[in-house]
């Protein structure tokens, strides 16, 4: 099994700072790595796929770049609605696999 | 727009059975993979299993596999997972979610557009 692996597991940031979170993958994904975001009580919500993709609707402060085993996730001004826990998984192999996420708190 | 509406959860004893439905709608849902998804309380995302558009897939995760078991009735629009043997490590939140594509049969398009808003299992004597 692909393990994922995020760090920070939590970071603490102030509106308008740009934050960077990392996802690492036990072996290589190609580029078949997603980003979603997840609020207390919702449904995850898609961000990214591909690696670097944005999904449609989501504000092009979000970016997302890496290949292989390495990739982050950047947003450049994080906005009041951003407070959230962001997951990344991989969908190159079987099992699917999510990162542990990454918590992004008001600073 | 696309629903998706998770039911059938519920406290139950473990060793016991349960099968949760997530019944679809605004879409054409036997154009999309559909998987299930879980979330312990307090913890992070498990992917659960996976089924392929027509239903002729299927793939589980290896704490699941031999005891649960996902199918789709497209002519009801609804995704289904039979639980059986139950353990209390079962215990999350599951999610509903199709796949961001159509006719999606590679593993290389398994990203998930639209998520229900769960159902919670219980598993406790």
């Amino acid at each position: 099994d692909i393990q994922m692996t995020q760090s920070p597991s939590t970071l603490s940031a102030s509106v308008g700072d740009r934050v960077t979170i990392t996802c690492r993958a036990s072996q290589s994904v190609s580029s078949w790595l997603a980003w979603y975001q997840q609020k207390p009580g919702k449904a995850p919500k898609l961000l990214m796929y591909k690696a670097s993709s944005l999904q449609s609707g989501v504000p092009s402060r979000f970016s997302g770049t890496g290949s292989g085993t390495e990739f982050t996730l950047s947003i450049s001004s994080l906005q009041p609605d951003d407070f959230a826990t962001y997951y990344c998984q991989q969908y190159n192999s079987y099992p699917l696999t999510f990162g542990g996420g990454t918590k992004v708190e008001i600073k | 727009q696309v629903r998706l509406v998770e039911s059938g959860g519920g406290v139950v004893q473990p060793g016991t059975s349960l099968r949760l439905s997530c019944a679809a709608s605004g879409l054409s849902f036997n154009n999309y993979v559909m998987t299930w998804v879980r979330q312990a309380p307090g913890k992070g995302l498990e992917w659960v299993a996976i089924i392929l558009y027509d239903g002729s897939n299927e793939y589980y995760a290896d704490s699941v596999k031999g005891r649960f078991t996902i199918s789709r009735d497209n002519s009801r629009n609804t995704l289904y997972l039979q639980m059986h043997s139950l353990r209390a490590e079962d215990t999350a939140v599951y999610y509903c979610a199709k796949s961001a594509q159509t006719f999606c049969s590679g593993i290389d398009c398994h990203v998930f557009d639209h998520w229900g808003q769960g159902t919670l299992v219980t598993v406790s004597s």
